[in-house]
């Protein structure tokens, strides 16, 4: 199985900052790199799709990048409602697997 | 708007098997392209891909449950199901049944996700 690696675990911020997630797989998975937000209590709502896809509906000031074994998430400037947890997950082969996510809290 | 919708009993014994449908509406589950997924999360921790389903039947599960699992699809209903067999406290988790886009590449639409817990 690919294994999928987050950091940070969790990280504090305030609105209107600049939050960056990094992804790291353990071999290449080429540009099959999703990312997902959930809140609690709600299923996960795909963000990114293939490393850099915006999913329709989703606020511009979320994007992707990366390539390979490294992926980054980035949110340009963080909004009450995005206080969530972050994963990301490969679509390279299977099993589909996730990473272990990155809480966002408010500082 | 597609809308998945997961149904099943929430309590299951241990040994016993876990089944759950999920109801697709807003869309038709024989749409090519698509893969019919259930991913589960245990209580606190992260998610875990369980195996996809294609409307013609072709199926790809998780070693991890591969012995343990079944997934089928009832194209006439609209639906797709998970049957897990021999379960344990370790099953405990909410299941979320979701559509897997361009063959299942990524998963746009869940459901809202339903708890099994697994105990006597």
């Amino acid at each position: 199985d690919i294994q999928m690696t987050q950091s940070p675990s969790s990280l504090s911020a305030s609105v209107g900052d600049r939050v960056t997630i990094t992804c790291r797989a353990s071999q290449s998975i080429s540009r099959y790199l999703n990312w997902y937000q959930q809140t609690p209590g709600r299923a996960p709502k795909l963000l990114i799709y293939t490393a850099s896809n915006l999913q329709s509906g989703v606020p511009s000031r979320f994007s992707g990048s990366g390539s390979g074994t490294d992926f980054t998430l980035t949110i340009s400037s963080l909004q009450p409602e995005d206080f969530a947890t972050y994963y990301c997950q490969q679509s390279y082969n299977t099993p589909r697997t996730f990473g272990q996510g990155t809480k966002v809290e408010m500082k | 708007q597609v809308q998945l919708q997961e149904s099943g009993p929430g309590l299951v014994k241990p040994s016993q098997t876990l089944s759950l449908t999920c109801t697709v509406s807003g869309g038709s589950i024989s749409s090519g392209g698509y893969y019919w997924t259930w991913i589960r999360q245990h209580p606190g921790k992260g998610l875990e891909w369980i195996g996809y389903i294609y409307y013609s039947g072709s199926t790809y599960y998780n070693p991890s449950v591969k012995s343990r699992i079944t997934i089928s699809v009832d194209t006439s209903k609209n639906q797709f199901s998970l049957k897990l067999n021999s379960v344990t406290a370790a099953d405990t988790a909410v299941y979320y049944c979701a559509r897997a886009v361009d063959y299942g590449d990524y998963e746009d639409y869940w459901g809202q996700g339903t708890l099994v817990t697994v105990s006597s």
